[in-house]
């Protein structure tokens, strides 16, 4: 199984529509990160988490909302999603020594 | 305001060849650098971090120089071979360990 595990892989949904992109890690790591990634623009983040009581806002919350259910689990939503939120979307844990990705979401709002 | 800069344009060598990617940076004081590698439709993968107090890192083929007065790393990769072809992104801590921030990547080809 993976380190971190990304849900799902691919999505398409319509502009307005409500959804939840999902992401759990093996690691026993505190920290927990999403970022997306856009052509030209890299990687820029979305949130970020310390431990389950702990939320941050990153560079490009807007539009965005984030849940840490639990030391293994931190989910992303889009409240009401917009076609300019198309991206691909990478879910990560670090610990002093390097960040671990997931296999990332292909995000398609219509 | 911060800035990571890599080269935008893609990087073509001969296999066997070293390869030698920068990474510049301006506003930012941070206590460490890393490298990753990624590859198309895959997550970025961590290859090296280097910290402030370090001039240089070894780890296999790979080389990172760190130069905190020219606020530029340089990443090499000797004896390329073209299963190395892929994006190499440099990221940059905030300096109170809360996030890393990436540069947009070169994507380096190595020809048989």
């Amino acid at each position: 199984d993976a380190d971190v595990t990304q849900t799902p892989r691919n999505r398409i949904t319509k502009t307005g529509k409500r959804i939840m992109l999902e992401c759990s890690q093996t690691k026993g790591h505190d920290r927990m990160y999403w970022y997306r990634q856009d052509p030209g623009l890299g990687l820029r983040l979305i949130y970020y988490s310390f431990d389950v009581k702990d939320i941050n806002k990153g560079e490009i919350s807007d539009g965005y909302s984030v849940s840490r259910q639990a030391q293994a689990k931190f989910s992303l939503s889009l409240e009401s999603a917009i076609p300019n939120q198309t991206a691909l979307y990478f879910c990560a844990t670090s610990t002093n020594y390097g960040y671990t990705f997931g296999s990332g979401t292909r995000l398609t709002v219509v | 305001s911060q800035k990571i800069e890599q080269n935008s344009e893609a990087l073509n060598i001969q296999e066997g060849k070293t390869a030698t990617l920068t990474c510049n940076y301006t506003n930012y004081s941070p206590a460490y650098l890393q490298w990753y590698r990624q590859d198309p439709g895959r997550g970025p993968v961590f290859l090296l971090l280097i910290r402030e107090n370090e001039k240089e890192k070894r780890k296999e083929r790979l080389k990172v120089t760190f130069d905190t007065t020219l606020k530029q790393s340089l990443f090499h990769i000797t004896a390329s071979q073209p299963a190395d072809s892929a994006t190499y992104l440099c990221a940059l801590d905030d300096n109170a360990g809360n996030m890393l921030t990436f540069g947009g990547g070169t994507r380096l080809m190595v020809k048989p």
